[in-house]
Formats: structure tokens, sequence, C-alpha cells
């Protein structure tokens, strides 16, 4: 069984501009987080899709947003970037209905790693 | 409000030698999960273990073993006779109610 696939693997842009990042889950997968991780932050929650829907949301500013298709594939888009949104971002596939009661297992994937400047 | 303390950023140990990684956790659920990933330079993060809340039972899988102790908050998790396969960063995460927590990781160096 395929693991979870990010693309791209990096990307290197310049303040102001916007990215789209691509994450496609673990066949069968129906929800999808997302993280940043920096070293000064550590790995911080984004947001969570269950049936293109987004169920949580952690405490990042609109910049940030994110979208799942019908085939469980999402996609996080970050416009107007900043030096600070220099960052790893992961993407996490969970087999069910997503982390309402945390029951479910992350399964993640090599992530992106973005760098601004 | 959920927390995890990881409070050994990095630890270095000598190949063959046992270590502990500590994680103490916070929160007012009853029902939560904790997990341990491992996250090796590659940069993906690899899932080790998951417990429940309601199953304190210590798990043995091979070199690693996890003692979860609800009386003190803590889910350590040891490996035995440690290999430097075994260096990489590791995670310890709380997960309830729609939310999911990551420790700061602990960074292990094995020496051959």
């Amino acid at each position: 069984k395929a693991g979870v696939t990010q693309t791209p693997r990096y990307l290197i842009k310049t303040r102001g501009q916007q990215v789209t990042l691509s994450c496609s889950p673990i066949s069968g997968h129906r929800s999808v987080s997302w993280y940043q991780q920096t070293p000064g932050q550590g790995l911080q929650f984004l947001f969570e899709y269950f049936s293109e829907t987004q169920r949580n949301k952690g405490n990042f500013p609109g910049r940030f947003s994110g979208r799942q298709f019908s085939n469980s594939r999402s996609e996080m888009n970050v416009s107007t970037l900043e030096l600070g949104d220099s960052a790893l971002y992961l993407c996490a596939s969970i087999r069910g209905s997503g982390s309402m009661r945390g029951a479910d297992t992350q399964y993640f994937g090599p992530g992106t790693r973005l760098t601004v400047l | 409000a959920q927390k995890v303390t990881q409070a050994q950023t990095e630890i270095s140990v000598v190949e063959k030698e046992d270590v502990t990684l500590d994680c103490v956790y916070e929160t007012r659920d009853t029902t939560y999960y904790l997990f341990w990933y491992k996250q090796p330079p590659s940069g993906e993060l690899v899932f080790l273990i998951r417990r429940n809340s309601f199953d304190e039972q210590n798990e043995i899988s091979g070199r690693y073993s996890w003692n979860f102790q609800k009386s003190t908050s803590s889910f350590n998790f040891t490996i035995t006779a440690s290999q430097v396969v075994d260096s990489a960063v590791y995670f310890c995460a709380l997960s309830a109610m729609g939310k999911s927590t990551f420790g700061d990781g602990t960074t292990l160096t094995v020496k051959p």
C-alpha cells in the first residue's frame, strides 16, 4: 500500500508570493491533517479535513487555508508569504473520520520543505 | 488545555546502551490517546505506538517498550540495546476531542 504523498518536496519562494502544497493520503483514508514544523515552534497543528469539510483548525492566521477534494486529496495554500513561514509542512493521513476522539492514528508523509527568501 | 512535555531535549548514548525517553502530559479529558513517533533525518514522522487512556498495560515490541502510568501522567519510551539506526528525533503526542498536541521532541544520538 502506498504511503502518504506530498508534492513538491522542496520549494523556494520570496516574500509576498503565495504557495500551494499538495497531499495525497493513503488509499482508503478519508481524513487529512496538516502541520507546520519549525525549529522554534515545533510541530503545530494547522487544520484537519474530512469529506471535503474542515473539521478542526489550529491557531494560524487566515493566510493559511486548505481544502479537500472528493478523492480525499488535500491542498493547503499560504498567501502573502512571510520569512517566518519557512518550515517543513507535514501532511497526515487518517483512516477514519478524523481525530474528533483522537482515536485514529495519523500516518505522516515526507513533508514539503518551504523556504521563503 | 492540552500539554505534552518532553523534558529531555537531547540524549547521547553509546551503542548497546539502554535509553529511556520521558513524556509527561496534561489534559482534562478522560478519554485520550497517546502516541510516539520517530522522525529520522529524512523528515518523515514514523508511527511507533498508540495507547488509549483506559489501557495502562505496558507494551514491548522488540527492543522498544512503553510504560504508561496515569497516576503520574507519563508515557515513557525505552529502547533496549540501542543501535546507531535509532538516532532520530522522537515525539510524544496527545490526542483528544479533535486536538492533537505534540511535545517538542527528544533528539537521540546513538554513537557507535
